[in-house]
């Protein structure tokens, strides 16, 4: 089974910087099965990004996912008020059948 | 609009059982297959199970295999999850959400593309 490690745990900063969070996976994932979520308290996940670079509609596009094999990036280029809230990476596993999330990563304001 | 209403979760003893419901609306609901993600308090995101949108394929997590029932009724629209034999560790906020398969470059994508508000499940003595 395939586990997907983000870091860090906790980023800080300020509105208007850049954030890059990081999903490293124990083993080689199909980009095609890597998608990211947005998690604000008490709500529901939010699809950000899938095909490990695909923006998802509506989305601003100050967000941009890259990566491959084991290592994978979203970016959030300038950090709006918004945008602080936890981050989940994402892969299909194939075997066994299922989804498999990363632990999050949460953007807190500095 | 998409829409997806998590209903039925609730106090429940520890061996007990509750069945969730998830009302979808704003698509063809019999088209698509669905997942059930859970999160329990302040905790990060756990995969269910899923079903496909005519029920050949269904797939359990580890930890509620053989516990746990995904169905799905196509012609009310809705998706089920009956749990039985509850613990304390499946406490958690059940979302159930839409799957897409589009073709991406490389082969097919998979994510889940529309969740539901959720509902608590609180397994407690």
């Amino acid at each position: 089974e395939i586990v997907l490690t983000q870091s860090p745990g906790t980023l800080s900063l300020s509105p208007g910087e850049r954030a890059t969070l990081s999903c490293r996976a124990s083993q080689s994932v199909s980009s095609s099965y890597l998608a990211w979520y947005q998690q604000k308290p008490g709500q529901a996940p939010r699809l950000l990004i899938y095909g490990a670079s695909s923006r998802a509609t509506g989305i601003p596009d100050r967000f941009s996912g890259s990566g491959s094999g084991t290592d994978f990036t979203l970016t959030i280029s300038r950090l709006e008020p918004e945008d602080f809230a936890v981050y989940y990476c994402q892969q299909y596993g194939s075997s066994p059948r299922g989804l498999t999330f990363g632990g999050g990563t949460k953007v807190e304001i500095k | 609009e998409v829409q997806l209403v998590e209903s039925g979760g609730g106090l429940v003893k520890p061996g007990g059982s509750l069945r969730l419901s998830c009302a979808a609306s704003g698509f063809t609901f019999s088209s698509y297959s669905m997942n059930w993600v859970r999160q329990a308090p302040g905790k990060g995101l756990e995969w269910v199970s899923s079903i496909s949108s005519s029920s050949s394929y269904i797939y359990y997590a580890d930890s509620v295999k053989g516990r746990f029932t995904i169905s799905r009724d196509n012609a009310k629209n809705s998706l089920y999850l009956q749990m039985n034999s509850l613990r304390a560790e499946d406490t958690a906020v059940y979302y159930c959400a839409r799957e897409r398969n589009p073709v991406c470059s490389g082969g097919s994508c998979y994510f889940l593309d529309y969740w539901g508000q959720g509902t608590l499940v609180t397994v407690s003595s």
